[in-house]
């Protein structure tokens, strides 16, 4: 079935530390990755994403890597920030027209 | 560039009461989404439009839940009767193009309570 696997659901890092958050999905003919952050009382905005033509992509202090194979892909935030505090969510393309999301990580990132 | 409207941003019922949303996308997105978003979970699609055909409604409880595009452009989602369990926040979102790689932008959202 239609079906995103997030983890973990909590994060919590210390400033300037990384942080890598972890999905897995289950239609191997899914072809876009998108990962979406929401900040507390906001909508969730595109802060990255990645084809399946590639397997990594970078946007200064973010990164996305995807492992066809294995059907997982990654985020990845370095030398992180207070205002990275917030959930983060992936998705997957089902089909050739339906977003999935996962269940969302509460990053928090610690003075 | 304006981004997408919602209203209202708040909204409390009780159970079997009837509530309406209402979304306006940005001007010439032909896609738009309903999401359901219920507190500490991802959005769940709940019915998506090309212009003012419907795309997918799967996962629409279509026994109290509706939803329209007249003209391809603004969208009502109307829940009648509702339930406890529909208390969450409905996202609606749009995008250039429908498929892999349209980038949503999400409106606000319309937080429902239902009592």
């Amino acid at each position: 079935g239609e079906n995103v696997e997030q983890h973990p659901s909590t994060l919590s890092v210390q400033e300037g530390d990384s942080a890598v958050i972890k999905c897995t999905y289950s239609d191997s003919a899914s072809n876009y990755f998108p990962w979406y952050k929401q900040e507390l009382g906001k909508r969730p905005q595109l802060i990255i994403d990645i084809r399946s033509n590639v397997g990594e992509k970078k946007d200064q202090r973010i990164a996305v890597t995807l492992n066809k194979t294995a059907k997982h892909f990654s985020l990845h935030i370095t030398e992180t920030q207070p205002e990275d505090s917030a959930v983060y969510f992936c998705a997957a393309s089902i089909g050739a027209q339906k977003l999935v999301f996962g269940q969302g990580t509460r990053l928090t990132i610690n003075p | 560039e304006a981004g997408v409207a919602q209203s209202p941003r708040y909204k409390i019922i009780e159970k079997r009461q009837s509530v309406a949303f209402w979304c306006n996308p940005i001007s010439g997105h032909a896609t738009l989404y309903w999401y359901q978003q219920i507190l500490g979970q991802g959005p769940k699609l709940l019915i998506q439009f090309q212009n003012n055909g419907v795309v997918d409604d799967s996962q629409l409880p279509k026994d109290r839940f509706s939803a329209e595009r007249l003209k391809g452009v603004d969208s009502t989602l109307k829940i009648q009767p509702a339930k406890l369990e529909d208390s969450a926040v409905y996202l609606c979102a749009s995008s250039l193009r429908t498929g892999s790689g349209g980038e949503l932008f999400f409106g606000e959202g319309s937080r429902l309570t239902v009592l």
